[in-house]
């Protein structure tokens, strides 16, 4: 079974300040991992997502991740935030090579922005 | 292109009444699939069809739900009789490849229910 946390429900930083988004998560086998970002009035946007290829992930809009399984931790962090990052920011995660497709969400992380 | 689109935006109905939502992937997306946030608590999934099949609706809550995708192309998903804790944010989603876990899930803008 797979299960994800996001530790805040609400993350507020200042304009140009780093911007850290927490995530852990607990799975029985390898995971697939995400970020979404939803916008207000709009659909969930994938940022970026770790498929075993790099530990390192880059996304869109300045975003980057990185995988850290000793710490089953998938951490969304940017270097200096923009008032256009203010959102709400989903982590979610899904098994490796079962072929089950379900994405299973933490509960997300509301970021503010301030001047 | 034309993302995922989602109607309505909002239904606000009374308890024991039928809502119908429907949901348009992408075109050519194979796979499509229903998710619910209910207020506060996290986005989880209801079933997935691929094509016209469902493939898993292991998270659909009860038989109140019915979901179908005739002809592999929209989705409508029905509740009947609808039930105060069916209100939430009804998210639909579609992918292009079959089988991967890494597909991307595009997201439509959800469907807002209340159930008064």
């Amino acid at each position: 079974a797979q299960s994800v946390t996001q530790l805040g429900s609400h993350v507020s930083v200042s304009e140009g300040a780093l911007v850290l988004l927490r995530c852990n998560y607990s799975s029985s086998v390898p995971p697939y991992l995400f970020w979404y970002v939803q916008y207000p009035n709009q659909g969930l946007q994938l940022l970026l997502k770790y498929t075993s290829a790099a530990t390192l992930v880059k996304g869109i809009n300045g975003f980057e991740a990185e995988f850290k399984k000793s710490e089953t931790s998938f951490h969304l962090t940017k270097p200096s935030a923009h008032m256009s990052d203010a959102a709400e920011y989903f982590c979610a995660v899904t098994p490796m090579n079962t072929g089950f497709q379900k994405l299973v969400f933490g509960t997300g992380t509301r970021l503010l922005v301030s001047p | 292109e034309a993302g995922v689109t989602q109607f309505p935006s909002h239904s606000v109905i009374e308890k024991g009444q039928t809502v119908t939502l429907r949901c348009d992937p992408i075109s050519g997306h194979d796979n499509l699939y229903w998710y619910r946030r209910v207020m506060g608590k996290e986005i989880k999934f209801l079933l997935h069809f691929v094509k016209e099949s469902k493939q898993d609706e292991s998270g659909m809550p009860n038989n109140r739900f019915l979901a179908e995708r005739t002809g592999g192309t929209y989705s409508t998903l029905k509740v009947q009789p609808a039930e105060l804790e069916d209100s939430g944010v009804y998210f639909c989603a579609s992918s292009q490849d079959g089988g991967q876990g890494t597909d991307t899930q595009y997201f439509g803008p959800g469907t807002r229910l209340t159930v008064l």
